[in-house]
C-alpha cells in the first residue's frame, strides 16, 4: 500500500492565483480531511468528508473548496491564493467512526507571493 | 468540540520514563482519546488511542483515569528519537479529529 499520498511536495504560486492540491489514498478509507500547518502552530483542520459525494467544513474552510467524487481521492482547491494561504497542507484519512487511527501523507508545502 | 488541556513542553532524560498529561474535562461517553506525535518536519503519526481501559502498543502507552476526565501517554524509555510534538486529541463518533497546541518533548541524551 502506498498509504496517503500527497502532490506536489512543494509549490510556489502568485497571489491571485488557483491551484488544486492533490490527495489520495489506497486503504478505503471512508474518512479524509485537509489540515493546514502554520509555522510553530498547531494543525488546522479546513475540510473534511465521510465518503463520497458528503463534505463538510472545518475550523479554517474559507479560500479553500474540496470535493469527493471517489473513495480514493479528496483534493483542495485555492480558489484565489493569497499570502496569509502559505502553510504546510497535510492530507489524512481513516475508518469511519472514532474507533481508528488516522494516516497523514507527507505534506505540500505552499508558499504564495 | 471538546478540548483538551496539555503543558507546553516537558523535558526528560534518554532512557527514563517519561509522562505526558492531558486534561479533557468536557468528555462525553463516546469520546475516543487519541494521540498522535509530529517529529520536526514530519506530518503527524499516530501513537495510540482508548475509550476507558488502559491501552498498550509497541509504541507506548495510555492511561486513562476512571471517570475519564485525564489521560497519560506513557513511554517507557525515552530515545533521542521521541523528540516531538505530543497532540492529545478526542476524536468524536462524526470522526473530526481537531488538534490543539499539543506538547513539546525534549530528550537529553
Amino acid at each position: 500500500n502506498a498509504g496517503v499520498t500527497q502532490t506536489p511536495k512543494f509549490q510556489v504560486l502568485k497571489t491571485g492565483q488557483s491551484m488544486t492540491l492533490q490527495c489520495a489514498q489506497d486503504m478505503n478509507h471512508e474518512y479524509m480531511s485537509w489540515y493546514r500547518q502554520d509555522p510553530g502552530m498547531g494543525l488546522r483542520l479546513i475540510h473534511y468528508s465521510v465518503g463520497a459525494g458528503i463534505t463538510d467544513q472545518g475550523e479554517v474552510p474559507n479560500g479553500y473548496n474540496v470535493s469527493r467524487s471517489t473513495t480514493e481521492d479528496f483534493p483542495l482547491r485555492l480558489l484565489s491564493a493569497a499570502p496569509s494561504q502559505t502553510s504546510v497542507y497535510f492530507c489524512a484519512s481513516s475508518n469511519q467512526g472514532p474507533n481508528y487511527e488516522q494516516y497523514f501523507g507527507p505534506g505540500t508545502r505552499l508558499t504564495v507571493t | 468540540d471538546a478540548k483538551t488541556t496539555q503543558p507546553n513542553s516537558m523535558e526528560s532524560n534518554e532512557e527514563e520514563p517519561v509522562h505526558l498529561p492531558c486534561n479533557h474535562s468536557t468528555i462525553s461517553g463516546t469520546d475516543y482519546i487519541h494521540w498522535y506525535r509530529q517529529l520536526p518536519s514530519q506530518g503527524p503519526e499516530y501513537v495510540i488511542h482508548g475509550l476507558t481501559s488502559n491501552v498498550n502498543n509497541r509504541m507506548a502507552s495510555l492511561a486513562i483515569a476512571e471517570d475519564r476526565k485525564s489521560s497519560t501517554l506513557i513511554l517507557h524509555r525515552a530515545t533521542l528519537r521521541d523528540a516531538a510534538v505530543y497532540y492529545c486529541i478526542l476524536r468524536r463518533a462524526n470522526s473530526k479529529l481537531t488538534f490543539g497546541k499539543g506538547i513539546t518533548l525534549s530528550v537529553r541524551p
